[in-house]
């Protein structure tokens, strides 16, 4: 079973709006964290924000807020006043502190945002 | 700065060839990650080292090879018989608890000619 879904299509947004990239995770650990990452045409992996499941606050960095709603299961990306360098690939990624010393990242399939001028 | 230093950036391959893609990172960090990614695909695990001298294959690990000699270093080969080996290469590195993501190289581009 995908234990990180991101089932939305391309996504566009009109700069300077805000929007949002869904993400659901499946997972029986009480402990673990989930993480966001964007990558540019470039390629390289750029880490956004964290949220760690004990975290009672949603996390935020900047234009980026993680809304985590533990009992659905999920952890949607907000990203405020869009600009058109936010044009990419967002992934979604949790990692599962259950499995010890050989806890992994596990990514979803990504979704492609474009930010229309 | 610690960083995490992949190289080279492209790297073109004659069919039958193995090739070496290079992965240093100086963050002192324990694990170390090999990731492929085809266009528009999300990231697929070929190997993992949680330590100096070991690793785990992933869940594309066939045709790739890897040995972990130095914390620092991680070098992944494509040998020839991937089959498809045209692709994007991540490397990443980690502190093993869970609270931590990866810290990841700026990638190789593999192509095959």
């Amino acid at each position: 079973a995908q234990k990180i879904t991101q089932t939305q299509p391309g996504m566009f947004v009109q700069e300077k709006e805000a929007v949002t990239l869904d993400c659901t995770y499946d997972t029986s650990d009480q402990s673990y964290g989930l993480f966001w990452y964007k990558q540019p045409s470039s390629g390289e992996m750029i880490f956004l924000i964290y949220q760690g499941s004990y975290d009672e606050q949603n996390a935020t960095e900047g234009r980026y807020s993680l809304n985590f709603q533990k009992a659905r299961k999920s952890a949607n990306l907000v990203i405020s006043a869009s600009q058109l360098g936010d044009s990419a690939m967002y992934f979604c990624a949790m990692r599962e502190r259950g499995t010890g010393a050989n806890s992994k990242l596990t990514f979803g399939k990504g979704i492609t945002l474009s930010v229309r001028p | 700065d610690g960083g995490i230093t992949q190289s080279p950036k492209y790297l073109f391959r004659k069919e039958g060839q193995n090739v070496t893609l290079s992965c240093e990172q100086n963050l002192n960090h324990d694990a170390m990650y090999w990731y492929r990614q085809d266009p528009g695909q999300g990231l697929r695990l070929i190997y993992y080292s949680q330590i100096v001298n070991d690793f785990q294959k992933g869940d594309i690990a066939e045709g790739y090879s890897v040995s972990r000699e130095k914390k620092e270093s991680f070098p992944l080969t494509v040998t020839s018989a991937q089959k498809n080996p045209t692709a994007f290469y991540l490397c990443a590195s980690s502190k093993k608890q869970a609270a931590y993501g990866y810290t990841f190289g700026s990638g190789t581009r593999l192509t095959v000619v």
